[in-house]
């Protein structure tokens, strides 16, 4: 199993430039993140998906869209992309267990930085 | 609103020493709290995760403690060698959602 893949791993853009980041996962999760992280401020949600087709606004949504493909893949767009926007971009999923609350499954990361 | 404060920021330890991370949380309502490992260019790795049902857990060289009371919990790591150079990240997750607060991180420094 692979479990979570980002792709690309990293991308270089102009201000005003669009660009989708993807995310696939083959655990069979409901649940799907998307993450920044910025130097000293930890990891930051931007969006989440609870289940297939619903979608909902995390920390620090502005300048992103998401879509919940299917139950394998969530996808982040950022359609014109500005210098604050610099950061390692992280996709999570994460099952439901029996037992309550499961731990979250990230990828490796997209770094991509906006000139 | 929800907030995890994990300190300190940087801890250095010669190897063979234990280090200890702490967070506090501040939604009394969070029932699960997990701790990851971050290494240089990867993802975090989920290392150990308590439950709000139980005090301690253990998994070899690594232990987190949980005191509901004050709303803290530990990361212990003993005789820590250089490969447990990384940065740490603790959560805390409240029931019903889906959603994590994580601390801002430690970077743990072994020194050989």
């Amino acid at each position: 199993n692979a479990g979570v893949t980002q792709t690309p791993k990293f991308q270089v853009l102009k201000t005003g430039q669009s660009m989708t980041l993807q995310c696939a996962q083959d655990m069979n999760h409901n649940s799907m993140y998307w993450y920044r992280q910025d130097p000293g401020m930890g990891l930051r949600l931007i969006y989440y998906s609870a289940s297939e087709g619903t979608t909902d606004k995390g920390e620090v949504p502005n300048g992103y869209n998401v879509s919940r493909l299917n139950k394998r893949e969530f996808s982040l767009r950022l359609e014109s992309a500005a210098p604050s926007q610099t950061s390692v971009y992280f996709c999570a999923s994460k099952g439901q267990g029996a037992t309550g609350n499961q731990p979250q499954h990230f990828g490796d990361g997209t770094r991509l930085s906006i000139l | 609103g929800e907030n995890v404060e994990q300190h300190p920021s940087t801890l250095s330890v010669q190897e063979g020493d234990s280090a200890v991370i702490k967070c506090t949380y501040s939604d009394s309502a969070s029932n699960y709290f997990p701790w990851y490992k971050q290494e240089l260019g990867k993802g975090p790795q989920l290392i150990i995760d308590i439950r709000s049902n139980v005090g301690e857990k253990k998994d070899q060289r690594i232990a987190v403690t949980l005191n509901k009371t004050a709303k803290h919990f530990s990361l212990h790591i003993t005789e820590t060698q250089p490969e447990d150079s990384a940065v740490y990240f603790c959560a805390a997750s409240p029931p019903g959602t889906y959603k994590y607060i994580f601390g801002t991180g430690t970077r743990l420094k072994v020194l050989a």
